[in-house]
């Protein structure tokens, strides 16, 4: 059984760029949610995918967006970047909306 | 809002203690809470859920709706403890909010 991947593992964007991240569910799973961690912070809710559809949003700005495929993987895109979007972005899993999540290795973003 | 507060941001104890990690939580529903651990290097997993009344790796908790609690406790900490500590808190709705963890370190 393949856990859940995340690419990539490191990323340098400037202020006012664009960035995609992307995530692989865990095989038979059909809900992603996405959660930036700030440095000494614990993760935050940034939203949930299921079955394609966004289903539950933290209080993150619009220019934070998303994606769910048809094979449940997910993409996380944000717009015109600002420094404080400097973070590792967690991706999880799970077989339901409410179900036990199962996180990837992060990808950690790093806005100059 | 839910909120979930760790009020220890290290805790150290030595090899055999017993050890407590706080979390307190405020949400005015029915909770569901959890515990995650991170080893060094390793990914965030799941601990223990409070739902399931188990003991993990010698690891309890017990939530206490009275006082909005749900401290992890281990009677006999191991160096392999050794690792961050996240309480996180769901009920209501499809989010986990997360508290700002605990580092744990368990000496020789």
């Amino acid at each position: 059984e393949t856990g859940v991947t995340q690419s990539p593992t490191h990323l340098i964007k400037t202020r006012g760029q664009q960035v995609t991240l992307r995530c692989s569910s865990q095989s038979g799973h059909n809900t992603v949610s996405w959660y930036q961690q700030a440095l000494g912070q614990g993760p935050q809710f940034i939203f949930q995918y299921y079955r394609e559809e966004e289903n539950g949003r933290g209080n993150f700005p619009p220019r934070f967006s998303g994606l769910q495929f048809p094979n449940y993987s997910s993409e996380l895109n944000v717009n015109a970047l600002e420094l404080d979007d400097s973070a590792l972005y967690l991706c999880a899993s799970s077989t339901g909306t409410r179900n036990e999540q199962f996180f990837g290795p992060g990808t950690r973003l790093t806005v100059l | 809002a839910q909120r979930v507060t760790q009020p220890e941001k290290l805790l150290s104890v030595f090899k055999g203690a017993p050890v407590e990690l706080k979390c307190n939580y405020s949400y005015s529903g029915s909770p569901e809470l959890f515990w995650y651990v991170q080893y060094s290097r390793q990914r965030l997993q799941l601990l223990l859920r409070h739902i399931s009344r188990e003991s993990i790796k010698g690891f309890t908790a017990d939530l206490n709706k009275g006082e909005t609690s749900f401290h992890l406790k281990k009677p006999f900490a191991q160096e392999e403890d050794s690792a961050m500590y996240y309480c996180a808190l769901g009920g209501g709705s499809e989010k986990l909010v997360f508290g700002k963890g605990t580092k744990l370190t368990v000496n020789p």
